[in-house]
């Protein structure tokens, strides 16, 4: 089976730009988890969604950036503008298959994001 | 609101000497705890999980944790560690039993291993 893929796996962009992560979840799970970890600051929930609904976005740092689920299988987090801050990786995680919830997390590979 | 703390932030041993991370959580119901380990350049997988039953849980790889509930403790062990440990370790909780429950992680160990 497919585990939770993103992409890019890698980014290099300017201050300024926009940048759009993606995340295709497992199929068949019903929650979707962001996450963005660096070296500062450890492994930071950034938002999760719960049947393509958004449930928490309180760990979204600022305005500049934004998530959206428009179906079961696919994610976004977009950051607009960019800032050299921002540099990190971002991982998307799902859990909860309807029948067999057990809390825990599937991860993807990461999106390694720099701006310069 | 819950929290996991993780008090060793980087841990250095030498091949075959046991292991014991500490993890502490602040949530005074019912919750479900987790051990992530991330592999240099690589992704969180799952280490081993405790949601009822024995205390003590055995994962992958000889590692093993223990649930203290009255410490509200979920250490990490292993007897005898591997070069191949060399890794990052996550404890995580999961207060309640939905998948939308958010699931919080602590701030990682760091293992190093010397050979």
């Amino acid at each position: 089976d497919a585990g939770v893929i993103q992409s890019p796996r890698h980014e290099v962009t300017e201050m300024g730009q926009e940048v759009t992560l993606r995340c295709k979840p497992i199929s068949g799970h019903n929650s979707l988890f962001w996450y963005r970890q660096t070296m500062m600051r450890g492994l930071e929930l950034l938002i999760y969604f719960n049947n393509n609904v958004p449930i928490d976005d309180s760990g979204m740092p600022e305005d500049r950036f934004s998530a959206k689920m428009p179906n079961a299988s696919f994610s976004t987090l977009k950051i607009q503008p960019s800032e050299p801050r921002d540099s990190a990786v971002y991982f998307c995680a799902s859990n909860g298959l309807a029948e067999t919830n057990t809390g825990e997390l599937f991860f993807g590979e990461g999106s390694r994001l720099t701006v310069l | 609101a819950q929290s996991v703390s993780q008090h060793n932030h980087h841990v250095i041993l030498s091949e075959a000497a046991s292991l014991e991370l500490g993890c502490n959580y602040s949530y005074g119901g019912t919750v479900n705890l987790f051990w992530y380990v991330q592999y240099p350049g690589q992704h969180l997988q799952l280490l081993l999980k405790y949601f009822s039953g024995d205390p003590l849980v055995k994962g992958i790889k000889g590692f093993e944790a223990e649930f203290i509930k009255s410490k509200f403790s979920f250490n990490l062990r292993k007897p005898s560690v591997q070069w191949s440990d060399t890794a990052e370790y996550f404890c995580a909780v999961n207060a309640g039993y939905s998948s939308a429950s958010k699931i919080i992680f602590g701030s990682g160990t760091r293992l190093s291993i010397r050979p």
